[in-house]
């Protein structure tokens, strides 16, 4: 089946600093990729969906200079939390959907987990 | 609103057990409702989904049936085995073929043998 890679699975920051994180699909193309979030025992939530080549769209609530989007090609989008702060520390999953996909064929990486001291 | 609600964790059962996992959701139509699984270390899979009223997905033993009537997608298991151990999500479709999904917040599943 599809695999999607998100990179890395765990990471510890100091406050004040940037972290990115990378999702792949590895054998499709994602024209449309979505970035979730969960804190502990809620929901995943998403944050924002991305297409190839143009700007992510962001759900209510989701400062969009804070975690920036970036969907370069049809294998790769970046999250950025910039400026970390230990309020944004949360597990993050991304997931990807191939063209032509519907709702249905949607592929989700490991996700990672982002601790911010 | 539209939410999705499932009951919480972690749930430990032994090994043979029956397994029900609550799942309620709410919205305006009849989304498409789904369950996800999460082993250690792995991204979700799709477990089963079902996308109309009455519709019962399947997939390794495990059920769900959508209940318009009760608003639910319940999942079930007659008899859990330890590599059943993971987190399981309930979720259904944002509106319109966005690929957008509305999760419960998981529910842990350990199973002892």
């Amino acid at each position: 089946g599809a695999v999607v890679s998100q990179h890395p699975s765990r990471v510890i920051c100091k406050s004040g600093t940037s972290v990115k994180i990378e999702c792949r699909s590895l054998d499709f193309q994602a024209t449309t990729m979505f970035w979730y979030r969960q804190f502990p025992k809620q929901s995943l939530m998403l944050m924002a969906t991305s297409n190839e080549g143009s700007k992510a769209t962001y759900e209510q609530g989701v400062e969009k200079d804070k975690f920036l989007i970036n969907h370069a090609s049809l294998t790769l989008s970046t999250l950025t939390v910039t400026s970390a702060h230990p309020e944004d520390s949360s597990f993050y999953i991304c997931s990807a959907r191939g063209q032509g996909g519907d709702n249905e064929k949607l592929f989700f990486g490991s996700g990672t987990q982002l601790s911010v001291l | 609103g539209n939410s999705v609600t499932q009951m919480e964790g972690p749930v430990t059962l032994s090994e043979e057990a029956f397994l029900t996992i609550n799942c309620t959701y709410t919205a305006t139509g009849y989304p498409s409702l789904f369950w996800y699984v999460q082993y250690p270390g792995e991204g979700l899979q799709l477990l089963l989904k079902a996308t109309k009223a009455d519709d019962k997905g399947s997939n390794k033993g495990f059920e769900a049936t959508y209940r318009k009537e009760t608003t639910s997608f319940h999942l079930e298991k007659g008899s859990v085995q330890v590599s059943d151990s993971a987190v399981y999500f309930c979720a259904r479709a944002g509106s319109g073929n966005t690929g957008k999904l509305i999760f419960g917040q998981g529910t842990t599943l350990q199973v002892k043998p």
